[in-house]
């Protein structure tokens, strides 16, 4: 079964705005990865934080973890249309576990 | 660019015929994994590989083999395909040494379709 569960399933926005997606998971984690994936195309990996972590950025990426809640969100700010991808969360427990995604469109 | 190519990148076939997929590497790393990737399911882990004949199975290894007689190459074999197989593969390496908690790194996907 799936570890993470990304919210929404779908988000639509204007270019410039901010697009947060949600990820949750059920049980303990060593690492929660962030993954983007271009239509038709491999996953690239955008960025990890450990749990003993709250935050983390890069460039214009945001990620907080809340283990406590076993959460996480990434926002991406300023959105461009290239940024449109779907983006799944990754859990690491023994193993990396993927979500089924969140499909961002962003409109020009 | 994670130097992964993967062969065939589409491919049609037959229910009942045997198929294998190709990942080739060219930085040498020790992990290779093979997913699947189908609408609702997410991605899947096959199987993995942590060197040269080091192999596990991971969720959904059933219908699959693997083989890794040298470091740059992980080979996924459908024995016998079935419809159910119809996917797109992804061949994916990890950098580090901590394996299957790390950050892995995507080739470009197979299409897979069997009728």
């Amino acid at each position: 079964s799936q570890q993470g569960e990304e919210d929404p399933q779908a988000l639509s926005i204007q270019e410039g705005e901010n697009a947060t997606m949600n990820c949750s998971y059920k049980t303990s984690i060593n690492n929660l990865q962030w993954y983007r994936q271009n239509s038709g195309r491999g996953l690239v990996h955008l960025i990890l934080i450990r749990s003993n972590e709250r935050e983390k950025h890069s460039g214009r990426l945001r990620v907080t973890l809340d283990t406590s809640k076993k959460s996480s969100s990434l926002l991406i700010t300023a959105s461009r249309a290239a940024d449109t991808a779907s983006y799944f969360c990754a859990t690491s427990g023994s193993r990396l576990t993927f979500g089924e995604g969140t499909q961002l469109t962003v409109n020009p | 660019d994670a130097g992964i190519t993967q062969s065939p990148r589409h491919k049609v076939t037959e229910t009942g015929t045997p198929v294998t997929l190709r990942c080739h590497q060219t930085e040498n790393h020790r992990y290779m994994y093979w997913y699947r990737q189908d609408p609702g399911h997410g991605l899947r882990l096959i199987h993995y590989s942590y060197g040269v004949k080091d192999t596990d199975k991971g969720e959904v290894s059933d219908g699959y083999s693997v083989s890794r007689s040298k470091t740059e190459d992980f080979l996924l074999t459908l024995e016998s395909a079935t419809s159910s197989q119809t996917s797109v593969y992804f061949c994916a390496i990890s950098k580090t040494g901590g394996g299957l908690q790390e950050t892995q790194y995507f080739g470009p996907g197979t299409r897979l379709l069997v009728l």
